[in-house]
């Protein structure tokens, strides 16, 4: 089962502020997916990217969401103009390696906007 | 369009009983179907899956779910309850295209409570 981390745990921020969320899977992979859980609710898909492209993204991951992999490793995800309804769990998800069926969660990024 | 049903978003079960956790989905494509768990203050943990393989997939601590195709269903069951299942499970669909790379769609989620 592949290993991802993200960082950090927990964000707290004032409105307005942009803040940037980061997953590290261990080893090498191909698709990356970002996800949220806002508080008592489902999770819901925001975005998946595939070659250093979007591959797919829903109604949420408007203008002031954007992903890139900077390094080649890490995998982030920006929110510009951060809102009190951003707040919410942040995962990050990788497909497995080799596979073509099962992603992967990391443990998730808890984000505060104040 | 996908979409996942989660009847009952609390279920209370008494240690050693039956778990049942109950799921029916929606897609105009042929499914590949998950069960993720999540326990408090932890990310998502996968259970079991189907990838239009067997129709009885089990999974990790004893879980197991059918694929019924005719009911588009995917309940999860467990033969007998263990206080350390108490969490929270979700159901989830994507589409069985592009080589299953397709986003996931979740369910709202079921809580189980394992009685002492």
């Amino acid at each position: 089962e592949p290993e991802v981390t993200q960082t950090p745990s927990h964000q707290v921020t004032q409105m307005g502020q942009e803040v940037i969320l980061r997953c590290v899977p261990i080893s090498n992979h191909l698709y990356f997916y970002w996800y949220r859980q806002i508080l008592g609710q489902k999770v819901e898909f925001l975005v998946s990217f595939y070659n250093n492209e979007i591959s797919e993204k829903s109604e949420i991951f408007d203008d002031q969401f954007s992903v890139e992999r900077p390094d080649g490793s890490n995998f982030t995800l920006k929110i510009r103009s951060t809102k009190l309804e951003d707040s919410a769990m942040y995962f990050c998800a990788v497909l497995e390696q080799g596979g073509t069926d099962t992603q992967y969660f990391g443990p998730g990024t808890r984000l505060t906007v104040l | 369009a996908q979409s996942v049903t989660q009847l009952g978003s609390h279920v209370s079960v008494s240690e050693g009983a039956l778990v049942l956790l109950r799921c029916n989905y929606s897609s105009s494509v042929p499914p590949y179907l998950f069960w993720y768990v999540q326990y408090p203050n932890q990310g998502l943990q996968l259970l079991l899956k189907y990838t239009s393989a067997a129709t009885l997939v089990k999974g990790i601590n004893g879980f197991e779910a059918e694929f019924k195709k005719s009911e588009t269903s995917f309940h999860l069951t467990k033969p007998s309850a263990h206080m350390s299942d108490a969490a929270e499970y979700f159901c989830a669909v994507s589409a069985a295209m592009d080589t299953g790379r397709r986003a996931l769609t979740f369910g709202s989620g079921t809580r189980l409570q394992v009685q002492p």
